[in-house]
């Protein structure tokens, strides 16, 4: 399996315009995280689904972030309208059910100036 | 609220030294604490796992100890290698949470001089 992919990995945008970051997880795997990462704050969860439904999206910063799962291989992170202060690393990750272990993906880097 | 502490922030050894990363956490109503390892451009990978049960957890040259009622985990590495430097991340799930929803530290970041 080739892991957990993301896209894009970098994205440079500017404020107010809109992003979309992509997840495929790995095949059979019943949920899936977004995570955000910045120096200030660390590793935060924002969002995770078991079985294409959202469970937990009390890390969701604002209205401006939303998820979608709409099948079992292929999730979405929209940032919009997006801020400077978004700037962050993104994460994607996955795992079975029943299993703590978390497969991540390499994350997507994002600068909004 | 669950707060997880690592120190120190970065550290510096030289090859074959043997060593010790510190993570402290403020609520002990934990499932379990993970320990990981982020290579610099990717992401996370788990390490060890020990669950509220356990006082320690062994994989290789890699150690992990538990003491949840003082709030604290310790990963040993021994024989250190220029391959292991990267940053470790330790995180908790706490038992107030929802499944799978982890309280990540900020990490270590450690540098293995050949």
């Amino acid at each position: 399996d080739a892991g957990v992919i993301q896209s894009p990995r970098h994205e440079v945008t500017e404020m107010g315009q809109e992003v979309t970051l992509r997840c495929k997880p790995i095949s059979g795997h019943d949920y899936l995280f977004w995570y955000r990462q910045t120096m200030m704050r660390g590793l935060e969860l924002l969002i995770y689904f078991n079985n294409n439904v959202p469970i937990d999206d009390s890390g969701m910063p604002e209205d401006r972030f939303s998820a979608k799962m709409p099948n079992a291989s292929f999730s979405t992170l929209k940032i919009q309208p997006s801020e400077p202060r978004d700037s962050a690393v993104y994460f994607c990750a996955s795992s079975q059910q029943g299993s703590e272990t978390q497969y991540f993906g390499p994350g997507t880097r994002l600068l909004v100036l | 609220k669950q707060e997880v502490t690592q120190i120190p922030a970065a550290l510096s050894v030289p090859e074959g030294e043997n060593l010790v990363l510190n993570c402290s956490f403020t609520d002990s109503a934990i499932y379990n604490l993970q320990w990981f390892r982020q290579d610099p451009g990717k992401g996370l990978t788990s390490l060890l796992l020990i669950q509220s049960s356990q006082r320690e957890q062994t994989s290789g040259r890699l150690n992990a100890s538990l003491d949840k009622s003082s709030g604290r985990s310790t990963l040993y590495i021994a024989a250190s290698q220029p391959g292991d430097s990267a940053t470790y991340l330790c995180a908790v799930r706490p038992t107030t949470s929802g499944t799978y929803k982890y309280i990540f530290g900020t990490g270590t970041r450690l540098k293995v001089l050949a």
